[in-house]
C-alpha cells in the first residue's frame, strides 16, 4: 500500500494563477481532509469529505475549493492563488470520524510570488 | 472554547538524557488531547492519545504522557532521548464529537550527540 500520496510535492505560483494539489489513498477511506501548516502555527483544517461525492468547510476555507469525485481521490484547488496562501499543505485520510486514525500524507510545498 | 499551549517552542537536549515536552489547554468539556510527531518532509505520526480511560497514557518509541485535570496539562515525556527522536512535536485537543480539533504551534526537539 502507498498509504496517502500527494502531487506535487513543491510548487511555486505566481500571485492570480490557479493549481490543483491531489490526495490520493489506497486504503478505501470515507474520510479526507485537507491542512495547511504555517510557521508558529498548528495545522489548520481547510476542507474536508466525509465520503464521495460529499466537501465540508474546515477552519479557514476561504480561496480554496475541494472536489471528491472518486472516493480515493480528493482534490485542493486554488483559483487565484494569493501569497498568503504559501503554505505546506498535508492531506489526510480516515477510516471514522476519530482524529487519531487519521493517515497524513507528506505534504506539498506552495510558494506564492 | 478549546486552545493549546505549547510552552516551548524549541527544547535541546543531550541523547541519553530526559525529555520534557510541555503543552498546557484550555476546553469547556472533558477533551480528547494527542500527541503526534513530524519528522522533517514527512506527514504527522500519531504518538499517543487520552481520552479519560487512564491519566497516564504510553505511546510508540517510548513516550509517555500524563493528564493532569488540576493543571490543565498533558506534557509529553521519554526517559532517554535517541538522535532519532529529533523532530517536531504537536499537542493537540479535540472535543469528544471531533467537530473541533486545535493543533498546537509544535515544539521542535533537538537531540545533542
Amino acid at each position: 500500500n502507498a498509504g496517502v500520496t500527494q502531487t506535487p510535492k513543491f510548487r511555486v505560483l505566481k500571485t492570480g494563477q490557479s493549481m490543483t494539489l491531489l490526495c490520493a489513498q489506497d486504503m478505501n477511506h470515507e474520510y479526507m481532509y485537507w491542512y495547511r501548516q504555517d510557521p508558529g502555527m498548528g495545522l489548520r483544517l481547510i476542507h474536508y469529505s466525509v465520503g464521495e461525492g460529499t466537501t465540508a468547510k474546515g477552519e479557514v476555507p476561504d480561496g480554496y475549493n475541494v472536489s471528491r469525485l472518486k472516493k480515493q481521490n480528493f482534490l485542493l484547488g486554488l483559483e487565484s492563488a494569493a501569497p498568503s496562501q504559501t503554505s505546506v499543505y498535508f492531506c489526510a485520510s480516515a477510516r471514522d470520524q476519530g482524529l487519531e486514525t487519521q493517515y497524513f500524507g507528506p505534504g506539498t510545498r506552495l510558494l506564492v510570488l | 472554547a478549546q486552545s493549546v499551549t505549547q510552552l516551548d517552542s524549541h527544547v535541546s537536549v543531550s541523547e541519553g538524557t530526559p525529555v520534557l515536552l510541555r503543552c498546557n489547554y484550555s476546553s469547556s468539556y472533558s477533551p480528547s488531547l494527542f500527541w503526534y510527531v513530524q519528522h522533517p518532509n514527512k506527514g504527522l505520526q500519531l504518538l499517543l492519545k487520552y481520552t479519560s480511560a487512564a491519566t497516564l497514557v504510553k505511546g510508540i518509541n517510548g513516550f509517555e504522557a500524563e493528564f493532569k485535570k488540576s493543571e490543565t496539562s498533558f506534557h509529553l515525556t521519554k526517559p532517554s532521548a535517541h538522535m532519532s527522536d529529533a523532530a517536531e512535536y504537536f499537542c493537540v485537543v479535540s472535543d469528544w464529537g471531533y467537530q473541533k480539533v486545535t493543533f498546537g504551534i509544535g515544539t521542535k526537539l533537538q537531540v545533542i550527540p
